[in-house]
């Protein structure tokens, strides 16, 4: 079965650096969404991505955040100058179309972020 | 307002012991979908079900079931006989449009502990 990949599955990161995390969609996808979880809480939508822009951002994805699909296959989220609250969960998922794809959005197996 | 909301944030039961999982939702389309996934241990977000607003029909898999009441907002997940590989937080989720863009909006998960 189709699956969308996430790497690294943990990273650790100094306050301040920048990371990027890597997630590789389901081939025929066309939307890709990132998603993030704080530990014990509820996931929250970061920023939906079609036609190689950007459809929505929530309030969370501001300046210090971007996304890109570099090379057609990959869907990076960039975090510069990572802060504490930033360590997360981040979910990358995707879906064939559009409305609500009826086996559901596939999401990764996410990246757990660590900021120290 | 677009939000979901599950009430019980931890349950514990027995082995073989039935449980339902409570979702209830807001939201101002008029066609909508629902979902659950299922987020065990190890972290992923597994795909349960999918509910699009306008079939109210119930929906048995298995040991699992769900009963999407439109008339009450809720759609609440049953498990039948659980098991302790049951043992996950799961969550509601609704579809929510805005702009031609869409999103996941989730609860904040029901962490359920099934014991042997």
């Amino acid at each position: 079965e189709p699956e969308v990949t996430q790497t690294p599955s943990h990273q650790v990161t100094q306050m301040g650096q920048e990371v990027i995390l890597r997630c590789v969609p389901i081939s025929n996808h066309l939307y890709f969404y990132w998603y993030r979880q704080i530990l014990g809480q509820k996931v929250e939508f970061l920023v939906s991505f079609y036609n190689n822009e950007i459809s929505e951002k929530s309030e969370i994805f501001d300046d210090q955040f971007s996304v890109e699909r570099p090379d057609g296959s990959n869907f990076t989220l960039k975090i510069r100058s990572t802060k504490l609250e930033d360590s997360a969960m981040y979910f990358c998922a995707s879906s064939e179309n559009r409305p609500a794809p009826i086996d559901g959005y596939t999401f990764g197996s996410g990246t757990r972020l660590t900021v120290v | 307002a677009q939000k979901v909301t599950q009430a019980q944030t931890e349950i514990s039961v027995v082995e073989k012991e039935d449980v339902t999982l409570d979702c209830v939702y807001e939201t101002r389309d008029t066609t909508y979908y629902l979902f659950w996934y299922k987020q065990p241990p190890s972290g992923e977000l597994v795909f349960l079900i999918r509910r699009n607003s306008f079939d109210e029909q119930n929906e048995i898999s298995g040991r699992y079931s769900w009963n999407f009441q439109k008339s009450t907002s809720s759609f609440n997940f049953t498990i039948t006989a659980s098991q302790v590989v049951d043992s996950a937080v799961y969550f509601c989720a609704l579809r929510v449009t805005q702009g031609g863009s869409e999103k996941l909006v989730f609860g904040k998960g029901t962490k359920l502990t099934v014991n042997p």
